[in-house]
């Protein structure tokens, strides 16, 4: 079974700033896909970026990129340039055998 | 192209009643999922169907249901409600639900048990 650990649960960041968010993961399998979700307070859960455990190079979309570091089954998420609307909960998310397995999440503050 | 639509918003019942969940996937989309989420354990996968067919199962004992019409609407049923059963629920569609497809999200059905 796969488990996918969050160890922090709250940080906040200065707006404009820049804030990694971790993530680390079990897993025996080989082929997976990794995922941090963000769930601003009115609550839909929306994707921000995945990444294929088979590609070595780090996905980016636009100010999130992640560090994923499969040896160590590490998968954590950069945001750059921090604006308040990224005042959420992130959910590091491992998908494999057509399930997703979540982290418990962190709830991410920007301050103004 | 709407959204995944998730009713009732919210729902209050009490011990040992049940309730039945709904949730309607973007159009096209075949696979849906559901998940509780609670403060204390986070987001807990309950099951997921494609094509009518429940393919995935989570550790929910079986009091939690669920069924997938043809038109891949939803239900999720929970019988013999206990208050720890109250939860977030939320409903997730994808084209044909494999791992590396992403889920899209409803708002959610806030259940109460009191």
């Amino acid at each position: 079974a796969q488990t996918v650990t969050q160890s922090q649960p709250e940080m906040s960041v200065q707006e404009a700033e820049t804030v990694t968010l971790s993530c680390t993961y079990d897993t025996s399998e080989n082929n997976y896909y990794l995922f941090w979700y963000k769930q601003p307070p009115s609550r839909q859960m929306i994707l921000v970026i995945r990444q294929e455990a088979y590609k070595q190079q780090n996905a980016t979309e636009n100010r999130f990129s992640v560090n994923f570091q499969k040896a160590a089954k590490s998968f954590s998420l950069k945001i750059s340039d921090s604006q308040l609307g990224d005042t959420a909960m992130y959910f590091c998310a491992f998908g494999a055998n057509s399930k997703l397995t979540f982290g418990k999440g962190i709830t991410l503050s920007v301050r103004p | 192209k709407a959204g995944v639509t998730q009713t009732p918003r919210y729902l209050i019942k009490t011990r040992g009643q049940q309730v039945t969940l709904s949730c309607s996937p973007i159009s096209g989309h075949r696979s849906v999922s559901w998940y509780q989420q609670t403060p204390g354990q986070g987001l807990q996968f309950l099951f997921e169907y494609f094509s009518e067919t429940q393919r995935n199962k989570g550790n929910f004992p079986g009091r939690f249901s669920g069924r997938q019409f043809s038109n891949s609407r939803s239900e999720m049923n929970v019988s013999t409600l206990e208050l720890g059963d109250s939860a977030l629920y939320l409903c997730a569609s994808s084209l044909a639900g494999t791992e590396y497809q992403p889920q899209h999200f409803g708002d959610g059905t806030r259940l109460s048990i009191l």
